[in-house]
């Protein structure tokens, strides 16, 4: 059973528009979402985080957005440029000390920027 | 800046050999993970440590052994490799301290089963 679910497995957005990743959960003890940003043949880097005690969280040209009641968080990339060509992995965890803070993630989405 | 390195960028080996992947951290974490990453899965936990000899099955143990006798290494071995332990693996590593914290991946290592 997937608790964190990445529907899109690609998505092509034009260079300067935005973009748009969306993720959906299921466990509704998830308290802590992340999004990672990942080159081929790289690890995933981190970029983004959000505590569920907010809705909305950002840092540059990223943004992400908690829907706590509709159980889904999306990353909002604006302007999008070429290097954000890669593939972005939502990640959850529930944030209790006897989970060791683990990450369930998704299948992950490969984000395309076209000139 | 937390840095994770692993062994190998790209290793071969045969069917039924003992494969270890070896992982280091620098930044005095004390969680540990190893995972593989397939095409259309994601990323699947494998083991996690969170402790010096410390250790926790993940979602997919089964054929994998791990080691940690020191806090910044952190070792993934295959018992007997299969074909069908081809894949991705990414170590990372974490804080404990202060709650959630990102983890912090190596650049993976691509290993082939012949």
């Amino acid at each position: 059973d997937q608790q964190v679910k990445q529907n899109s497995p690609s998505l092509s957005v034009q260079e300067g528009r935005i973009s748009i990743l969306n993720c959906d959960y299921t466990n509704s003890m998830f308290d802590y979402f992340l999004w990672y940003k990942k080159y081929p043949a790289e690890g995933p880097t981190f970029l983004i985080s959000i505590s569920s005690i907010k809705d909305k969280n950002e840092d540059g040209r990223f943004t992400v957005f908690l829907n706590k009641s509709a159980k889904h968080l999306s990353l909002h990339i604006v302007p999008s440029q070429p290097g954000d060509s890669a593939v972005y992995f939502c990640a959850a965890s529930e944030g209790r000390v006897d989970s060791n803070y683990q990450l369930i993630w998704g299948a992950g989405t490969k984000l395309i920027i076209k000139p | 800046d937390v840095k994770v390195t692993q062994s190998s960028r790209y290793l071969v080996k045969r069917t039924g050999e003992k494969v270890f992947l070896e992982c280091v951290q620098d930044m005095d974490h004390e969680n540990m993970f190893w995972y593989r990453q397939d095409p259309g899965l994601g990323l699947r936990l494998i083991y996690f440590s969170y402790d010096v000899k410390m250790k926790e099955k993940g979602d997919i143990p089964e054929g994998y052994s791990v080691s940690r006798e020191k806090k910044e290494r952190f070792s993934l071995i295959l018992e007997s490799a299969s074909t069908n332990q081809t894949s991705m693996y990414l170590c990372a590593s974490s804080s404990a301290k202060g709650g959630n914290q990102p983890q912090h991946f190596g650049d993976g290592t691509r290993l082939s089963i012949l």
